[in-house]
């Protein structure tokens, strides 16, 4: 069966670092894309950005450089999202999902989520 | 902000044909893909590329595309339809994606 299993839900304070994962099996994960979506409470879906893990190439949204950083470790089929420095307003859903070598092919598995909190 | 455009909600009757859109100018060159989100859950890929369906997705569910304009179409909608929906496909510069703001569906 092809998955996508995400790490726990994580509460953060403010400025505080933080790593989460997404892990994928039943497929080759180094032949597709992972992207990452945010979903704020009670709003829409943001496209944050993608890794492709056989070569590592990273697309960020200009809305999202410069604020995360997505990699993946290949040899553990796993792709991460990580921020620096966390604010209230990081607190959201965020999705990992899997994207065809042909991005116009759709978004086909995705994860669980992985719900982040921030707050003093 | 999304250069992709959506309703943020549209209304059906029990068994009616309904049809949602997602407007932007990339839309022009690239396809759309479709998702479904319900309450709690992770949204699922209902139409991809010119209108195809993966594997589970009922054939009520149709795409189409035109100029600036691809649409959802669910042709004879059922109470477990009613979810927001979200159109994504490239940006302009084709080097990223994007997601419609989403349309809520109500089926009545």
């Amino acid at each position: 069966e092809v998955q996508l299993v995400q790490s726990g839900a994580e509460v953060k304070k403010p400025g505080e670092s933080l790593k989460i994962s997404c892990k994928g099996s039943g497929y080759s994960f180094t032949s597709y894309w992972i992207g990452w979506v945010r979903q704020m409470p009670g709003k829409g879906l943001e496209w944050m950005g993608i890794i492709y893990p056989g070569d590592s190439d990273t697309r960020y949204s200009p809305s999202f450089q410069g604020q995360v950083t997505i990699s993946a470790d290949k040899s553990i089929s796993t792709a991460y999202l990580q921020w620096s420095s966390l604010k209230a307003s990081d607190t959201a859903m965020y999705y990992c999902a899997r994207l065809g070598v042909v991005w116009d092919l759709g978004m086909d598995v995705w994860g669980q989520g992985t719900t982040v909190t921030v707050s003093s | 902000s999304s250069e992709l455009t959506q309703d943020p909600a549209v209304s059906v009757a029990l068994g009616q044909t309904v049809r949602i859109t997602c407007q932007g100018d990339s839309l022009r060159s690239y396809y759309a893909s479709w998702y479904q989100q319900k309450p709690g859950q992770a949204p699922v890929l209902v139409i991809y590329g010119k209108n195809n369906r993966p594997s589970g997705i009922p054939d009520r569910f149709s795409g189409s595309s035109s100029g600036n304009t691809a649409s959802l179409t669910i042709t004879g909608a059922q109470a477990e339809d009613e979810a927001d929906y979200y159109c994504n496909s490239r940006d302009s510069s084709g080097n990223h994606q994007g997601f419609g703001g989403g349309t809520k569906l109500t089926v009545l």
